[in-house]
């Protein structure tokens, strides 16, 4: 079955400091893994792509890295601040299939002052 | 426009009722995508477009669900006879294009329309 599980369900840290999201998944076939961003209430918003053949991608603050060989990937977030908090959202894509899109449920994220 | 817009924002409906809820794209984004959002689930995805046909439906819940897209661009999400399950966030996104290898390029989201069933 394609899934995907995201951990810890839910994060508080505070500001400044630094954290590590997880997302494991038994998508198959793959074709990418998207971090996305979404503020309460709003669209969720790209951070990152990785295809099968990238391990790490940076995007300011956040660091995404793949392991394609046991299908795990991380977001790390370095010096974090209050504007982080929101959830965060694991996405693998297929390239065919009834589901192309297959969605976590979400990390969410509080930094507190 | 800017981004993806969605209308209308917010609609409540009694059970029963048939609502439509609406996305217009990005100008020039030829695929087209509408998700669900549970209060506190993760995004369920329903169905996309590449142009105007949608290659699977088989992610709409139900047969009361149905959407179409004209013009290669605006989209239609039709519920009929809302059921209180229904209720949820219905998000719509687009992308440039679906490539011939069926990569999924970066997708942009609208705000969504917070559908409510009484």
């Amino acid at each position: 079955k394609n899934q995907v599980e995201q951990s810890p369900q839910s994060l508080i840290i505070l500001e400044g400091k630094n954290c590590t999201l997880q997302c494991n998944y038994t998508v198959s076939p793959f074709s990418n893994l998207r971090w996305y961003k979404q503020d309460t209430g709003r669209g969720p918003v790209s951070l990152t792509i990785m295809t099968f053949s990238e391990n790490t991608k940076s995007n300011g603050r956040y660091t995404a890295t793949l392991d394609a060989d046991t299908k795990q990937s991380s977001l790390h977030i370095t010096a974090s601040q209050l504007s982080d908090s929101a959830s965060y959202i694991c996405v693998v894509t297929r390239p065919s299939g009834n589901t192309p899109l297959v969605f976590g449920k979400g990390t969410r994220l509080s930094v507190i002052a | 426009g800017a981004g993806v817009s969605q209308s209308p924002s917010n609609k409540v409906t009694e059970k029963g009722k048939d609502v439509e809820l609406r996305c217009d794209p990005i100008s020039g984004h030829t695929a087209l995508y509408w998700y669900r959002q549970s209060l506190g689930q993760g995004l369920e995805f329903l169905i996309y477009f590449q142009g105007n046909s949608a290659p699977d439906k088989s992610g709409l819940p139900s047969d009361r669900f149905s959407a179409e897209r004209t013009g290669g661009s605006v989209s239609t999400l039709t519920i009929q006879r809302t059921q209180q399950e229904d209720s949820a966030v219905y998000l719509c996104a687009s992308s440039l294009r679906l490539s011939s290898s069926g990569f999924h390029y970066e997708q942009y989201f609208g705000p969504g329309t917070r559908l409510t069933v009484t």
